[in-house]
């Protein structure tokens, strides 16, 4: 079982474009986690989806960001109109459909530089 | 709202000493507690967590519900035990996400 991968593992994008990051969860794992971690700071919460549904974006800002998990395929993170701000470390995580919450699987981070 | 606090950027000891990185929270139910490790180079991983009451790698964690802490400890610090630890926060509603302090650097030194 290879892990979570998580590419591009690092993504430079010009102020005004648009930022895809892709999640492909361990086999087996229905559920996928995206966080962001700005330099100095920990791990926030994005948002926690299933397959093709969101359960919870509250940690999602609510311009320009979006993000799914398609019955085939990875995960994406889409980031629109980029700006400094966005630059950032992006992780995933998924575990498995059963009730074992805590077991989140991480993957090792897209990290986007916003120029 | 939740929170997890870190007091502790950078933790400098040497091999053999005991080791604390602090950990303390706000949460109004029963939450879950757990420590995460990222070794250099390596991806974040779960190191343990308060329910299942293990030692890991010779790293104990108890949940001081009076004093909301979780503090992670070692008797006898290693080498290999340099990395940023992160304790982080599950609540008791069903909700999945995790909610995580700004991280503790432990450098042991030989």
């Amino acid at each position: 079982n290879a892990g979570v991968m998580q590419n591009p593992r690092h993504l430079v994008r010009r102020r005004g474009q648009e930022a895809r990051l892709r999640c492909s969860p361990m086999k087996g794992h229905s559920h996928v986690y995206w966080y962001r971690q700005l330099p100095e700071e920990g791990l926030k919460f994005m948002v926690y989806l299933q397959k093709e549904n969101i359960i919870d974006e509250s940690g999602m800002p609510k311009e320009r960001f979006s993000a799914e998990f398609p019955k085939e395929g990875p995960s994406i993170l889409r980031i629109q109109q980029v700006v400094r701000g966005d630059s950032a470390a992006y992780f995933c995580a998924s575990s498995p459909p059963v009730r074992s919450f805590y077991e989140q699987y991480f993957g090792p981070g897209t990290r986007l530089t916003v120029t | 709202a939740q929170r997890v606090t870190q007091p502790e950027k950078l933790l400098s000891v040497f091999k053999g000493a005991p080791v604390e990185l602090k950990c303390n929270y706000s949460y109004s139910g029963s939450p879950e507690l757990f420590w995460y490790v990222q070794y250099s180079r390596q991806r974040l991983q779960l190191l343990l967590r308060h329910i299942s009451r293990e030692s890991i790698k010779g790293f104990t964690a108890d949940l001081n519900k009076g004093e909301t802490s979780f503090h992670l400890k070692k008797p006898f610090a290693q080498e290999e035990d340099s990395a940023m630890y992160y304790c982080a926060l599950s609540s008791d509603t069903g909700r999945r996400a995790l909610t995580f302090g700004s991280g503790t650097r432990l450098q042991v030194q030989p």
